[in-house]
């Protein structure tokens, strides 16, 4: 049972370059997020998609986009990389949250490190 | 906005100590309450969670209670073993039909036998 799996898990980009990382859920859930974390920050939501064919900006969306492709898979795209945006990045899906009460759980895939030069 | 606080790590205890890890928050209304584990080279799995006040989450010998009146939700846990050694995050969940959590920064946990 593969869960949610992200890809590639580790990347090095020089500044100005850009790079999707790809996410994929087997559980059938319903919402799908991008977060990063930095050291001392924890994770923070940069989009999120409550459902197949809506996305939303989480707390630190600036220098991303994002693509619902359809309900397995949920995209993140840096079209101008910056050493800002080095970070570990992190796939989550979550089940029956739209129209329904909050589980809360998020199920995450193992990340993926991405250093910016 | 809503956020949460965690101590400062990182914490490093002696196999068998008796663990808490302090958790504050802020949020308007009825959040949910959780605690994360990241193990080395993982994503981040719940450990418990509450969802109203004076709820107890457990597992796997972890608890935490959630307490509305000091807005808190500490991690303890009587007798940790070297297994136990990873990064955990408190967070909550701002209301039922709220889908984004918010994390705290993590407190990394390193037991030595």
């Amino acid at each position: 049972n593969a869960g949610v799996t992200q890809t590639p898990k580790f990347q090095v980009l020089k500044t100005g370059q850009s790079m999707t990382l790809q996410c994929a859920q087997d559980m059938n859930h319903n919402s799908m997020y991008w977060y990063r974390q930095d050291p001392g920050m924890g994770l923070r939501l940069i989009y999120y998609s409550a459902s197949e064919g809506t996305t939303d900006k989480g707390e630190v969306p600036n220098g991303y986009n994002v693509s619902r492709l359809n309900k397995r898979e949920f995209s993140l795209r840096l079209e101008s990389a910056a050493p800002s945006q080095t970070s570990v990045y992190f796939c989550a899906s979550s089940d029956r949250l739209a129209g329904g009460p909050n589980t809360g759980e998020l199920f995450f895939g193992e990340g993926s490190r991405l250093t910016v030069l | 906005g809503d956020s949460v606080t965690q101590m400062e790590g990182p914490v490093t205890l002696s196999e068998e100590a008796f663990l808490t890890i302090n958790c504050t928050y802020t949020a308007t209304g009825y959040p949910s309450l959780f605690w994360y584990v990241q193990y080395p080279g993982e994503g981040l799995q719940l450990l418990l969670k509450a969802t109203k006040a004076d709820d107890k989450g457990s597992n796997k010998g972890f608890e935490a209670t959630y307490r509305k009146e000091t807005t808190s939700f500490h991690l303890e846990k009587g007798s940790v073993q070297v297994s136990d050694s990873a990064v955990y995050f408190c967070a909550l969940s701002p209301g039922a039909w709220a889908q984004k959590l918010v994390f705290g920064q993590g407190t990394r946990l390193t037991i030595n036998p």
